[in-house]
């Protein structure tokens, strides 16, 4: 069946590094992997798109990288700062025409400590 | 101001009560989603709807029911048959099939429901 894994245990880092999250999936072919910034109790924020044929994508300090091959994408956010503490989910969409309806991952909390 | 409003933002339900949680939107957009989220599990898709007067279910559609008579507006009501009402709702929209990418979702800033 179709899955899509985001690591579930918060990752903690320090101010000014460079934090990294995965979002994995299975079972799958998405034309376009999507991410999320979600604060408690908030709806989630659109933050990057990928394309399948798009191998990294940038916007200011976040870098977004799809490998279809590996299955796998990773967000980076470069000289983290304790405001981007949240949830970041990913989210994927299917390659057919049409209607395409996006599948969530269960998100992963970023701490950054000052 | 642009954007997705729900209301209200807590709710509780008695037992064997329907209770109807609002969407509207006025960013013109044409598709409308509900979406159910639980803590530590990802946000499930209850209803959603392409355009006015049309819509499908979800993965988890039993116990609720949405209309779409308007553009800008998706009830979704939860019904005395769902059991397990507890969760936090969040309505999104997109633009829809048009246009590329069409499928970016903005989201209303929720509805925690509880059963009393």
């Amino acid at each position: 069946s179709q899955k899509i894994e985001q690591n579930s245990e918060a990752l903690n880092i320090q101010e000014g590094k460079t934090a990294t999250l995965t979002c994995n999936y299975t079972n799958y072919s998405p034309a376009y992997l999507q991410w999320y910034r979600q604060d408690p109790g908030r709806g989630p924020v659109f933050l990057l798109l990928i394309r399948e044929n798009e191998k990294e994508k940038r916007k200011e300090r976040l870098k977004v990288t799809f490998d279809t091959t590996l299955k796998q994408s990773l967000f980076h956010i470069t000289a983290s700062q304790p405001a981007d503490s949240a949830t970041y989910l990913c989210a994927l969409e299917g390659g057919n025409t049409g209607f395409q309806k996006l599948v969530f991952g269960t998100g992963t909390r970023l701490l950054v400590s000052p | 101001d642009g954007g997705i409003t729900q209301s209200p933002k807590y709710l509780f339900r008695k037992e064997g009560q329907n209770v109807t949680l609002s969407c509207e939107q006025n960013l013109n957009h044409d598709a409308m989603y509900w979406y159910r989220q639980d803590p530590g599990q990802g946000l499930r898709l209850i209803y959603y709807s392409q355009i006015v007067n049309d819509f499908q279910k979800g993965d988890i559609a039993e116990g609720y029911s949405v209309s779409r008579e308007k553009k800008e507006s998706f009830p979704l009501t939860v019904t005395s048959a769902q059991k397990n009402p507890t969760a936090f709702y969040l309505c999104a929209s997109s633009t829809g099939a048009g246009g590329s990418p069409k499928n970016i979702q903005y989201f209303g800033a929720g509805t925690r429901l509880s059963v009393l």
